[in-house]
């Protein structure tokens, strides 16, 4: 059972160079996410997938692209990369547990995270 | 108004000591607060959750306080060993489902 699967591991990229993170989910989630991780900072949410064919920015998405190529994956690029874009970035999908009428929670279901370092 | 706060930013507790990490908010929309626990070099993965209308959730040796009335939650360990040494992260969800995060806190159990 792999969960959500993201590459790389890890990457060095110079300044003004271009990437794409990649991520799949094999456990038929629609909603998919795009987080970056920094010291102090928390999770800070870049774009999300609420369903196959849309997706919508979050906190900080200036810098960044996203593509929800199908219902599994969901891709982050860097167009030209800067020093500030150095994190760790996770992606993530998510199911709804639903409790009753009125409450229910979605759970998040994390990668492994990909460590990108720009110079 | 979306925030959460939390607090503290780091923990250090002896081995068999209660580890309390504190949550606070501001917007009474929110309808689920979870937990979520992250080991070094790998994602975070819920923990144990709660809903606004029950006071404490317990799960094992780890156990969430809800204040309504406070706006503040808490995430205590009972019992702290070594293997929970980790960095642990509150949330909050909104009426779109989405979950916002707080800072999170890296506690350390010390042996």
């Amino acid at each position: 059972n792999a969960g959500v699967t993201q590459t790389p591991k890890f990457q060095v990229l110079k300044t003004g160079q271009s990437m794409t993170l990649q991520c799949a989910q094999d456990m038929n989630h629609n909603s998919m996410y795009w987080y970056r991780q920094d010291p102090g900072m928390g999770l800070r949410l870049i774009y999300y997938s609420a369903s196959e064919g849309t997706t919508d920015k979050g906190e900080v998405p200036n810098g960044y692209n996203v593509s929800r190529l199908n219902k599994r994956e969901f891709s982050l690029r860097l167009e030209s990369a800067a020093p500030s874009q150095t994190s760790v970035y996770f992606c993530a999908s998510s199911t709804k547990a639903h409790w009753d009428s009125r409450y229910s929670g979605n759970t998040i279901y994390f990668g492994e995270g990909s460590w990108l370092t720009v110079v | 108004q979306q925030q959460v706060k939390q607090s503290p930013q780091s923990l250090i507790v002896q081995k068999g000591g209660i580890s309390i990490i504190n949550c606070a908010y501001e917007n009474t929309a929110f309808d689920y607060f979870p937990w979520y626990q992250q080991f070094p070099g790998k994602g975070p993965a819920l923990l144990i959750a709660i809903r606004p209308d029950v006071s404490e959730k317990k799960e094992g040796r780890f156990t969430i306080s809800f204040n309504k009335s406070a706006k503040q939650f808490s995430l205590h360990i009972m019992d702290s060993q070594p293997g929970d040494s980790a960095t642990y992260f509150c949330a909050a969800q909104d009426s779109n489902y989405q979950l916002i995060w707080g800072a999170g806190t890296k506690l350390i159990i010390k042996p």
